[in-house]
């Protein structure tokens, strides 16, 4: 059974662009979360989808968004890119969410300059 | 406010050498708590859930034991490949909605 994947590895962009990374889930997971990590603040939850609705969101400013589609990929956006958003973005798929184990990808790696 | 607080920050043992990391959380109606493993450059993978005090799983080196606040990951004799960041979280939240709520990491380093 494939992983999670997640694409792509790594970015570079500039202050003021916007980015879209992208994630798919364990075949038959529903449940897609998204955690941002950085050596200062560790991981940190950014949101949850689950069958195409948003059920839960950290607290992050609203230039990071993201959806799910039908197939359960998922995608994350964050728009006016500042350099503090430089961080590993990690996605997790499970089958059904709550308090059940998640299944990382090996992040996305975004560095803005 | 629900907390994970994970220590040591950093341990370097010999290979062989027993020890035990520490993760003491506050949290509203625990309803699970996860430990994770994470190698360099690659994404947090499952260890083990607990979800009441009291409770213990082990997988080979590892064991993990819960109490009301503090959770303990115990390594035995440990090798070099075990070598990682491991990583306590607990979950919050209710129903099939949460999210996992992480400490910062004990970073273990196993010489031969």
């Amino acid at each position: 059974k494939a992983g999670v994947t997640q694409t792509p590895r790594y970015l570079i962009k500039t202050r003021g662009q916007q980015v879209t990374l992208s994630c798919s889930p364990i075949s038959g997971h529903r449940s897609v979360s998204w955690y941002q990590q950085t050596p200062g603040q560790g991981l940190q939850f950014l949101f949850e989808y689950f069958s195409e609705t948003q059920r839960n969101k950290g607290n992050f400013p609203g230039r990071f968004s993201g959806r799910q589609f039908s197939n359960s990929r998922s995608e994350m956006n964050v728009s006016t890119l500042e350099l503090g958003d430089s961080a590993l973005y990690l996605c997790a798929s499970s089958l059904d969410g709550g308090a059940e184990k998640l299944f990382f990808g090996s992040g996305t790696q975004l560095s803005v300059l | 406010e629900d907390q994970v607080t994970q220590s040591p920050e950093a341990l370097r043992l010999q290979e062989g050498e027993s020890s035990s990391l520490n993760c003491s959380y506050t949290v509203s109606g625990l309803r699970g708590l996860f430990w994770y493993r994470q190698d360099p450059g690659k994404g947090p993978e499952f260890l083990f859930t607990l979800y009441s005090a009291g409770e213990e799983k082990e997988k080979e080196r590892l064991k993990a034991t819960l109490t009301k606040k503090e959770s303990f990951l115990h390594i035995t004799a440990p090798k070099p490949e075990d070598s990682a960041t491991y990583l306590c979280a607990v979950h919050h939240g209710s129903g099939n909605t949460g999210k996992l709520i992480f400490g910062q990491g004990t970073t273990l380093q196993v010489k031969p």
